[in-house]
């Protein structure tokens, strides 16, 4: 877990507002990965990054959730009209440019609750 | 699909007996597997990892085994302790550098004192 920093840890929304989610992989790490973990569940990908590219963003909803890691500052996961169901741990990891067996380290998550 | 999943969602040890965590995996073509430890409210933490093309890897105290034949892991823990009581997801990655990992439900280990 050392060195990806994300915030804010908790976050409270009502319904419609957006959330914004920021992550800081560590350092010397050029690829951003978020995830989405429910109560009880495992983690679900949403999304690879790389400075300026959206490399795969398979397990993103089609609507209102989009990420960006722009060449300066933090990846960004933004939620726009949140709803109910939002409400998950997102957990942001990092890794240095993908080789066989290359670790790819987590945060602490930001917890998101939609009332 | 791709799926990862764990065999049993909740294991009771006691103090200083030996842990084993399983995994099944379905996608043959998986290269890269890793163990993660989950503590209540944190991010996953790195145990251990292995390669498709090794079939076991020790750490400190930890032991992970995999059998391509079965598309199977598990984690071994030696001398199981309190502090190891946590949610433990085995995680693959597909092949061609996707970077993205498929994670299993995860298992819950309870170490009884």
């Amino acid at each position: 877990n050392a060195g990806v920093m994300q915030n804010p840890r908790h976050l409270v929304r009502r319904r419609g507002q957006e959330a914004r989610l920021r992550c800081s992989p560590m350092k010397g790490h050029s690829h951003v990965y978020w995830y989405r973990q429910l109560p009880e569940e495992g983690l679900k990908f949403m999304v690879y990054l790389q400075k300026e590219n959206i490399i795969d963003e398979s397990g993103m909803p089609k609507e209102r959730f989009s990420a960006e890691f722009p060449k300066e500052g933090p990846s960004i996961l933004r939620i726009q009209q949140v709803v109910r169901g939002d409400s998950a741990a997102y957990f942001c990891a990092s890794s240095p440019p993908l080789g066989t067996g290359n670790t790819i380290y987590f945060g602490e998550g930001s917890w998101l609750t939609v009332v | 699909g791709e799926s990862v999943g764990l065999h049993l969602p909740t294991l009771s040890v006691q103090e200083g007996d030996n842990s084993i965590i399983n995994c099944a995996y379905s996608n043959s073509a998986s290269d890269y597997f890793i163990w993660y430890k989950q503590e209540s409210g944190k991010g996953p933490q790195f145990i251990i990892d292995i390669r498709s093309n090794m079939d076991k890897r020790q750490g400190q105290r930890v032991t992970v085994l995999l059998n391509k034949t079965v598309k199977h892991l598990s984690l071994q823990i030696a001398a199981t302790q309190p502090g190891d009581s946590a949610v433990y997801f085995c995680a693959e990655r597909g092949s061609g550098n996707t970077g993205k990992l498929i994670f299993g439900q995860g298992t819950t280990l309870q170490v009884k004192p």
